[in-house]
């Protein structure tokens, strides 16, 4: 069983819409990050959380340690959205163990 | 911004052969990491690195891998006799702090073994 499951695996979605992507974890962590790449494939740090909410432009995360979950919110997506976004956690003070990632497309 | 820089983009090689991947972190940055991405698959946490000794490796870092910072800027993770198996994007990261401080990635090394 992997240690860090994202749900869904692709999601397709129409321009406007809100995106929830979810992230579940089976070990203990110090934090988690949720990570962006493009097609390119280049990776980006999008937050980087250890307890409650984190608000950035259109872009939500919360984490619940209690329940060893955390969700990634897009408000009124956009096609530029469009890439796979990574859940990521530490164990310890410095490995980070990886989601399988999730690919988010948004149609126009 | 400052941001973490890798060379080659890409590398193509024969099995057998040393590669050494290079990058450059963030220069306030204490803290060195390498990934690797098998083409569809997850990221995957080979080796973190302090004061100049690895901190902590994960089972696929074997004796064929190794770390070194060799002056003040580089980060190199060398692999001594590539595997077919090796060919994968691998991304050095870095950060200031230990304790789950946020990670800045390079572009990646995209590294074929033929």
């Amino acid at each position: 069983k992997n240690e860090v499951e994202q749900s869904p695996q692709n999601l397709t979605a129409q321009e406007g819409e809100f995106i929830t992507i979810n992230c579940s974890y089976s070990v203990g962590i110090s934090a988690l990050h949720w990570l962006q790449q493009h097609p390119g494939g280049g990776i980006v740090s999008l937050f980087m959380l250890s307890s409650g909410k984190k608000k950035h432009g259109r872009l939500i995360a919360t984490i619940n340690i209690q329940e060893k979950h955390s969700s990634l919110h897009i408000t009124a997506s956009h096609p530029r959205d469009s890439a796979v976004y990574i859940c990521a956690v530490y164990q310890g003070a410095q490995k980070l163990v990886f989601g399988q990632g999730t690919r988010l497309t948004i149609n126009p | 911004e400052p941001e973490v820089t890798q060379t080659p983009s890409h590398q193509v090689t024969q099995m057998g052969q040393e590669v050494i991947l290079r990058c450059v972190p963030i220069s306030n940055h204490l803290y060195f990491y390498w990934y690797r991405q098998i083409l569809g698959q997850k990221v995957e946490f080979l080796v973190s690195f302090y004061n100049n000794e690895i901190s902590e490796k994960s089972e696929i870092f074997d004796d064929q891998f190794s770390v070194e910072r060799p002056d003040g800027s580089n980060f190199t993770l060398k692999i001594r006799s590539t595997k077919l198996e090796d060919s994968a994007m691998y991304f050095c990261a870095s950060t200031r702090l230990a304790g789950g401080d946020t990670q800045y990635f390079g572009p990646g090394t995209r590294l074929t073994v033929l």
